[in-house]
């Protein structure tokens, strides 16, 4: 079946301007994470959604940052006033649910930040 | 403090040349432990899970082992296509964050 999918692949943007990444999760799951990875860098956790519950929030870096999860599936992470210092891929992954399953990523935005 | 680290950063191999690659990890309680591949330009693939000490799990070429400590990923024979960036992750437990580590850059030269 279809993985999970991330739009656009790639956004250039200037300092200052608001961007939205996209991505849609493997259907049928109720959990979906949002992942920064910089170069050279590891995962680094940003939000958790999981079915009808609060997001966890607390991997946010700074209040220019958010996110939600229309109708438990699609979700839009948006930054404004990006930063040069987001520049950055941004990954999402979907699992099953809250326990400890696996999480399938996506191919992820590239952003870049001028 | 949860945390993962992986050793080494960057391994060069011969094809053919076996090794393996650590991932160790301190962790108040251990829900699972996941392996990734990640190729350039593209979000990591699902490897391996583990969730208790002295289990195995094996795919191909591959070979993921986990103590109380670290886990291994034995690369048998590898060839070109196994160059990639091995990232381990553990799920501690009374959470649902994963918390990764930085990777181990793999290539394998023909």
């Amino acid at each position: 079946g279809a993985g999970v999918s991330q739009s656009p692949s790639n956004k250039v943007t200037e300092k200052g301007k608001d961007v939205e990444l996209r991505c849609d999760p493997i259907s049928g799951h109720t959990a979906l994470y949002w992942y920064r990875q910089s170069l050279g860098q590891g995962l680094e956790f940003l939000i958790y959604f999981q079915g009808n519950s609060a997001p966890d929030k607390s991997g946010l870096p700074s209040d220019r940052f958010s996110a939600e999860r229309t109708g438990g599936s699609v979700s839009t992470l948006t930054i404004q006033r990006t930063q040069q210092e987001d520049s950055a891929v941004y990954l999402c992954a979907s699992s099953l649910e809250r326990e400890a399953r696996t999480q399938y990523f996506g191919p992820g935005t590239r952003l870049l930040v001028l | 403090e949860d945390q993962v680290t992986q050793s080494p950063e960057a391994l060069r191999l011969q094809e053919g040349e076996s090794s393996s690659l650590n991932c160790s990890y301190t962790v108040s309680g251990l829900r699972g432990l996941f392996w990734y591949r990640q190729d350039p330009g593209k979000g990591p693939e699902f490897l391996f899970t583990l969730y208790s000490a002295g289990e195995e799990k094996e795919k191909e070429r591959l070979k993921a082992t986990l103590t109380k400590k670290e886990s291994f990923l034995h690369i048998t024979a590898p060839k070109p296509e196994d160059s990639a960036t091995y990232l381990c992750a553990l799920r501690p437990s009374g959470t649902y964050k994963y918390i990764f580590g930085t990777g181990t850059r793999l290539k394998v030269l023909a």
